[in-house]
């Protein structure tokens, strides 16, 4: 069946530092891939999205590719500021439109 | 401002007492869902509803109901709670066939 395996965190960082959270996913088909980010308390927002293969989707300085060979879809930013402490999650679109969740990865960055 | 509210933000209840988490969208989606979040994975969907009157069960719907009797309303049903539901709690809409969810703001639910 489908899913998503993202790295285990917590990832620590310190402020300024280059980030990569990794992503594969397993599917039949080229699904919609997302990233999702959940701040402390809140809910979840939609970080970027990419719709196909080769695809890059960008916001707010994080991009991810869409790789078909790989099947991957890594998360990664140049600069992280502390701001940026949250669990990420990556997700995938199934061909029946439910959405397929990793596991979360919680990210930490100190001043 | 599009909203996927959904009430209440937390809840400590008993085993065996029955409970409801509203959930109400204002943006006139067809699609609704609910999901779980638990510590390592991640969320797993409970149930959806495609349409008003239209609902099928997730992953893992075993302990819920839920209902759509107008569309902008899917109601979480849980008629006899468990410790093992103590859970954080979403409630979600899609947004078209590529664009993901919405997702409301969370249900922390503590069953003792």
């Amino acid at each position: 069946g489908n899913s998503v395996t993202q790295m285990e965190g917590p990832v620590t960082l310190s402020e300024e530092a280059f980030l990569t959270i990794n992503c594969t996913y397993t599917a039949t088909g080229y699904p919609s891939l997302f990233w999702y980010v959940q701040y402390p308390g809140e809910g979840l927002q939609l970080l970027l999205k990419a719709t196909k293969a080769d695809d890059k989707g960008s916001n707010k300085g994080f991009e991810a590719t869409y790789r078909k060979e790989t099947t991957s879809f890594h998360l990664e930013k140049g600069s992280v500021q502390v701001s940026d402490s949250a669990v990420y999650f990556c997700a995938l679109l199934d061909s029946s439109y439910k959405l397929i969740f990793g596991s979360g990865t919680r990210l930490l960055v100190r001043p | 401002e599009a909203q996927v509210t959904q009430n209440p933000r937390y809840l400590i209840t008993v085993t065996g007492k029955k409970l409801t988490v509203t959930c109400s969208q204002n943006m006139n989606h067809e699609y609704m869902s609910w999901y779980r979040q638990d510590p390592g994975l991640g969320l797993r969907q409970i149930y959806y509803s495609m349409n008003v009157e239209v609902t099928d069960k997730g992953d893992v719907p075993e302990g819920y109901k839920v209902s759509r009797k107008e569309k902008r309303n899917f109601p979480l049903i849980l008629e006899s709670p468990s410790p093992n539901q103590t859970s954080l709690y979403f409630c979600a809409t899609r947004v078209g066939t590529d664009y993901g969810y919405t997702f409301g703001s969370g249900t922390r639910l503590t069953v003792v």
